[in-house]
């Protein structure tokens, strides 16, 4: 079964303390892993879509990274609007165009 | 460049009646999607649409749930006979031809009293 595992639930930091969110999946064949951004109230927001092990993107203080079984959302020196639920999906190839989604790692950033 | 449009935002109906939602994608768009996002869960597939066409359903409850893209105006995701456990946010997404990413509305914050 295609599943999509995110760790922590919820991660506390302070302003300008870098830290990594994980993204663990099981999917039989993967067609890409999108990151999204969702703030309290509102729908999520598109940030990186990944293809295959080993690619990068990066925006302003995030960067995704993609390995054969996982990736990572990392947040260097992060800033209190930094705050928000981040979301993983992923598209399995049998699947069709569903994404599967983890429940998502809730960052609290504080100055 | 507007975004995905979805109305009402939030809807309040009582158990037995009929809700219906709107999503308009965005400009350009010829795909469709409903998500639904459970309370303490994630957000959960249920349809996938294009033009006059459903293309994958198999998210959406056999029952009471249904989904329309029609060729003029906005998509509608139409549930029947509401009950509690429909109390959920109901977001849309589209997508373009040839693109994987898919943007989000603002979703429907649907409560069944």
């Amino acid at each position: 079964e295609d599943q999509v595992t995110q760790s922590p639930e919820a991660l506390r930091l302070q302003e300008g303390e870098s830290s990594s969110l994980n993204c663990s999946y099981t999917v039989s064949g993967l067609r890409g892993l999108f990151w999204y951004r969702q703030d309290p109230g509102k729908g999520p927001e598109f940030l990186f879509t990944l293809y295959s092990a080993g690619e990068e993107k990066e925006k302003e203080r995030l960067k995704a990274t993609l390995t054969k079984k996982e990736s990572f959302l990392h947040i260097t020196a992060p800033k209190p609007e930094d705050s928000a639920t981040y979301l993983c999906a992923v598209q399995a190839a049998q699947a069709g165009t569903a994404l599967i989604f983890g429940k998502g790692t809730t960052l609290s950033v504080s100055s | 460049n507007a975004g995905v449009m979805q109305n009402p935002r939030h809807l309040v109906r009582r158990r037995g009646q009929e809700a219906r939602l709107r999503c308009s994608p965005m400009k350009g768009h010829s795909h469709v999607y409903w998500y639904r996002q459970l309370p303490e869960e994630g957000l959960k597939f249920m349809v996938y649409l294009q033009k006059e066409n459903i293309i994958d359903e198999s998210g959406m409850p056999k029952e009471r749930f249904s989904a329309e893209f029609p060729k003029e105006g906005p998509s509608i995701l139409r549930i029947q006979q509401v009950v509690r456990g429909d109390s959920a946010a109901y977001f849309c997404a589209s997508s373009p031809s040839g693109r994987h990413e898919q943007y989000f509305g603002p979703g429907t914050r649907l409560t069944v009293t």
